[in-house]
């Protein structure tokens, strides 16, 4: 089964520490997306990458960090400089650009933050 | 700065009934509308996408309909059932790009029997 995986499902981490989210795909998508989720605001880009060693900023990038080593996997690093880090984070990953652009983003299951 | 404009926030509709879903934007440069659904706990999944050369595309009981010179494009469900209960988005974005979709606020829908 092709899909997105992004582990663990709830990560608790204390204020101060830096904390790193995993995202894993298996459908040779070339494009990954990190999405943040806050009730009432929608989904916001936070980084994105077209191509394996690079990546973008998006709308939200301060006090988030990534890699993109492999095409598979694209790590979001949630550090303390993020003033609001309780949040919902998905991953999402679509074929690239150059291909379909009516090509869908296909989300992971998301990973639900939570600092103290 | 919010982009595109969604309502209501949440929705709540009778089984069998028609739910709708409204969506607003400003950016004329928006070519591409899809619409994502969201279950509880789950990840959003696409549900049906439309440009702007067609007024209205249907699939099943999920209905867009667009309006250009309004700017504006909506969401119907037919039917509605207790299974359509989730999370809708709107999103907008110019071709070639999905770093560039922009998301509604989300309209929770609730399907009562």
């Amino acid at each position: 089964d092709g899909g997105i995986t992004q582990s663990p499902k709830y990560l608790f981490r204390k204020e101060g520490q830096n904390v790193t989210l995993s995202c894993e795909q298996n459908l040779n998508h070339d494009a990954m997306y990190w999405y943040r989720q806050d009730p009432g605001q929608g989904l916001r880009l936070i980084y994105y990458s077209q191509i394996v060693n690079d990546f973008q900023k998006g709308d939200i990038a301060e006090g988030y960090s990534v890699s993109r080593e492999k095409k598979e996997s694209f790590p979001l690093t949630v550090t303390s400089a993020q003033k609001n880090p309780t949040a919902f984070y998905l991953c999402a990953s679509s074929p690239g650009q150059g291909n379909d652009y009516n090509s869908p983003l296909h989300f992971g299951n998301g990973t639900r933050l939570t600092v103290t | 700065q919010q982009q595109v404009k969604q309502s209501p926030q949440s929705l709540i509709v009778q089984k069998g009934g028609i739910s709708i879903i409204n969506c607003a934007y400003e950016n004329t440069a928006f070519d591409y509308f899809p619409w994502y659904q969201q279950f509880p706990g789950k990840g959003p999944a696409l549900l049906i996408a439309i440009r702007p050369d067609v007024s209205e595309k249907k699939e099943g009981r999920f209905t867009i309909s667009f309006n250009k010179s309004a700017k504006q494009f909506s969401l119907h469900i037919m039917d509605s059932q207790p299974g359509d209960s989730a999370t809708y988005f709107c999103a907008a974005s110019i071709s070639f790009g999905n770093e560039k979709l922009t998301f509604g606020t989300g309209t929770r829908l609730t399907i009562i029997p």
